[in-house]
């Protein structure tokens, strides 16, 4: 059973550019999040999505990134005109139902981002 | 909202037993998770409790007190491969997502 994938797994971008981050959750799981983790910090809540919902942004930056979670394909996590700031590892995790009520939350191996 | 802390960091022996302590403000509680995570990998899930007490699991063991906010997570018979950075979480004020303390990196020397 193949755990939760994302794609890519290294990704460089030029300021300005817009990076985009794949995630499929794994097999029977409806439930995604994004968190992002910035070097020697912690794991940062970002966004969580059920298919074709967004259930709670509250951890997304207001500006140049958003989330989708398509009824057919993987969660996309989009970053528009990326700046230097936005190097960093984003781990996608996945549910099977409604999150964190004694549901384990499978991470994904990441996707590190680094803007030059 | 919520707030956890953890130790930033701790060092320990081959063969000892290492104790890693995390205190935590939530509004609503549902539990409390640990995970690990080496560098440069995903957070591996370790243990959930949701009611006081111990659960021993192996090696590893997870102490919930929800009257005191505070739990621990108890390494035996460290191994090299233990060093590791192990992250404290509760849910989110809403009980969806999880929200993670940054960390405690321990490190196992011989």
């Amino acid at each position: 059973n193949a755990g939760v994938m994302q794609n890519p797994r290294h990704l460089v971008r030029r300021r300005g550019q817009e990076a985009r981050l794949r995630c499929s959750p794994m097999k029977g799981h409806s439930h995604v999040y994004w968190y992002r983790q910035l070097p020697e910090e912690g794991l940062k809540f970002m966004v969580y999505l059920q298919k074709e919902n967004i259930i709670d942004e509250s951890g997304m930056p207001k500006e140049r990134f958003s989330a989708e979670f398509p009824k057919e394909g993987p969660s996309i996590l989009r970053i528009q005109q990326v700046v230097r700031g936005d190097s960093a590892a984003y781990f996608c995790a996945s549910s099977p139902s409604q999150g964190a009520f004694g549901n384990t939350i499978y991470f994904g191996e990441g996707s590190w981002l680094t803007v030059v | 909202g919520q707030n956890i802390d953890q130790p930033t960091e701790m060092t320990a022996t081959e063969g000892a037993i290492v104790q890693i302590n995390c205190t935590y403000q939530t509004s609503g509680f549902n539990g409390l998770f640990w995970y690990q995570q080496h560098a440069g990998e995903a957070p591996t899930f370790l243990s959930y409790n949701v009611l006081d007490g111990l659960e021993e699991k192996g090696r590893f063991s997870s102490f919930l007190s929800r009257s005191k906010g505070y739990s621990y997570l108890l390494l035996k018979e460290l191994q090299m491969k233990d060093s590791a950075s192990y992250l404290c979480a509760v849910p989110y004020q809403a009980g969806t997502a999880l929200i993670f303390g940054k960390g405690t990196t321990l490190s196992v020397s011989s």
